[in-house]
C-alpha cells in the first residue's frame, strides 16, 4: 500500500526559472490537495483539486501559480518564474472522499530559490 | 488572521508522563479535527481525529478532547515515550463548505525526556 509519493523530494531553481512539483495520490484516493509550509510557520492550504477538476484555488497566489491533476499521471504543481520568497516546502496530501475524511501526506518537496 | 492556534510553540515532558497539547479555534463551523505528528524533513503523519458531534476520540496512547463551547481542543498522550518527541499540529477542516481544505496551527514542538 503504496503511501502519497511527491517528487522530487529537493528542488533548486534560480530566481526565474520554473518549478515543477508532483504528486500522486494514494490508491484509490481522488481528491488532492496542495499546502506550503514557509519556514517558521503552520502548514497553508493552496488548491483543492479532483480529476480533470480545479475545485478550490483560494490559497493559491494570484500569478505564477498554477495546479493540475489529469485524468491520466499525477498532479501537478508549476511555479513559474520563482523568488526567493517561493522557497518552502511543499506538501501534497490526498484523500478518498471529501468530507470528514483523513487526508495522508506526502513526504514534501523541498524548493530552495538561489 | 489566524483561525487554529497552537499557543504552546514548545512542550517538554518527562518519559512515561502524560503529554498535553493544546489547540484553539476561532471559526464556530468547523466541525472536523485532526492531529498530525511531523518530523523534521518528513509529512504530516496523521495522528487521531474527532468530528464536532463528538467529545472524545481514543486511540492507543492518544486522546482528544473537543470543548465546542470553549472553542478547545486538547490532545493527550499517555505514557510519553521518547519516539513521540516531534512538532504536533492541529487542523479544522469545514465540513459542508465547497472543499475539505485544512487549516493548520503553528504547531507544538514536544521533547519528551528520557
Amino acid at each position: 500500500n503504496a503511501g502519497v509519493m511527491q517528487n522530487p523530494r529537493h528542488l533548486v531553481r534560480r530566481r526565474g526559472q520554473e518549478a515543477r512539483l508532483r504528486c500522486s495520490p494514494m490508491k484509490g484516493h481522488s481528491h488532492v490537495y496542495w499546502y506550503r509550509q514557509l519556514p517558521e510557520e503552520g502548514l497553508k492550504f493552496m488548491v483543492y483539486l479532483q480529476k480533470e477538476n480545479i475545485i478550490d484555488e483560494s490559497g493559491m497566489p494570484k500569478e505564477r501559480f498554477s495546479a493540475e491533476f489529469p485524468k491520466e499521471g499525477p498532479s501537478i504543481l508549476r511555479i513559474q518564474q520563482v523568488v526567493r520568497g517561493d522557497s518552502a516546502a511543499y506538501f501534497c496530501a490526498s484523500s478518498r472522499y471529501r468530507d470528514l475524511e483523513t487526508q495522508y501526506f506526502g513526504p514534501g518537496t523541498r524548493l530552495l530559490v538561489l | 488572521d489566524q483561525q487554529v492556534k497552537q499557543n504552546s510553540p514548545s512542550l517538554s515532558v518527562q518519559e512515561g508522563r502524560i503529554s498535553i497539547l493544546n489547540c484553539d479555534y476561532t471559526n464556530s463551523m468547523f466541525d472536523y479535527f485532526l492531529w498530525y505528528k511531523k518530523y523534521p524533513a518528513e509529512g504530516p503523519t496523521f495522528l487521531i481525529s474527532i468530528s464536532s458531534i463528538k467529545d472524545k476520540n481514543e486511540d492507543g496512547r492518544f486522546t482528544v478532547f473537543l470543548n465546542k463551547s470553549a472553542k478547545h481542543l486538547s490532545l493527550h498522550i499517555v505514557p510519553s515515550q521518547p519516539g513521540d518527541s516531534a512538532v504536533y499540529f492541529c487542523a479544522a477542516s469545514d465540513y459542508g463548505g465547497a472543499t475539505n481544505k485544512l487549516i493548520f496551527g503553528t504547531g507544538t514542538l514536544l521533547a519528551v525526556q528520557p
